[in-house]
């Protein structure tokens, strides 16, 4: 149980277009999906907390007009990346916290970003 | 500002020892607390979680926290070369929002 998927697992954009990744829950309903960024070699950066039906929450530093993330339903999160330029190349991962559940969160697999 | 410490290693051990993994945090009012798996390239796995002060066990798992030394530890017996990978402590400081505070990472080799 509690498994976490992530669409795409890979992509290549050019610099300049924008980029989607969905974050679906499974087998459980996720009051809270979380959005972390990690470059090669470096812990996880958390980039925003996500609520179904709310607004996300963005850490200081992140910009919000860049990293659109819809929370539509209590199974699915969205990041877009926006106007994506070669530093957005990292590996972005969602996780997810289930209703009901204690505070563990659930990884998705992560999608790997280039941005050429 | 919340802190939670790991040692970044890496750790070697040979082949079925037990691999000893330490986290300490800052807030005294943590309450949650968690170890993942991260193998080079793929995402966190959840191996254990642990709330209460002890020892918690699963498998070759052993979760230990002491909340009054502010240190949660990872005990791995009968380590095996696919246990080598980023062992990453998380803690819930407490709050509505669920967010955990990460640790960096302690890199675990294991060899054969």
């Amino acid at each position: 149980g509690a498994v976490v998927s992530q669409h795409p697992s890979r992509v290549i954009c050019k610099s300049g277009t924008s980029v989607k990744i969905e974050c679906r829950s499974l087998d459980f309903q996720a009051t809270t999906m979380f959005w972390y960024r990690q470059f090669p070699k470096q812990s996880l950066m958390l980039m925003a907390t996500s609520n179904e039906g709310s607004k996300a929450t963005y850490e200081q530093g992140v910009e919000k007009d860049k990293f659109l993330i819809n929370h539509a339903s209590l199974t699915l999160s969205t990041l877009t990346v926006t106007s994506a330029h070669p530093e957005d190349s990292s590996f972005y991962i969602c996780s997810a916290r289930g209703q009901g559940f204690g505070y563990e969160q659930y990884f998705g697999p992560g999608t790997r970003l280039t941005v050429t | 500002q919340k802190e939670v410490e790991q040692n970044s290693g890496p750790l070697s051990v040979p082949e079925g020892a037990i691999a000893s993994l330490n986290c300490t945090y800052s807030d005294r009012g943590s309450q949650s607390f968690f170890w993942y798996r991260q193998y080079s390239g793929k995402s966190p796995e959840l191996i254990m979680f642990i709330y209460s002060n002890g020892d918690k066990e699963d498998g070759r798992f052993t979760a230990q926290l002491n909340k009054a030394s502010q240190y949660v530890s990872l005990l791995i017996r009968d380590s095996q070369p696919s246990d080598s990978a980023t062992y990453l402590c998380a803690v819930h400081p407490g709050g509505n929002t669920g967010k955990l505070i990460f640790g960096q990472g302690t890199t675990l080799q294991v060899k054969p």
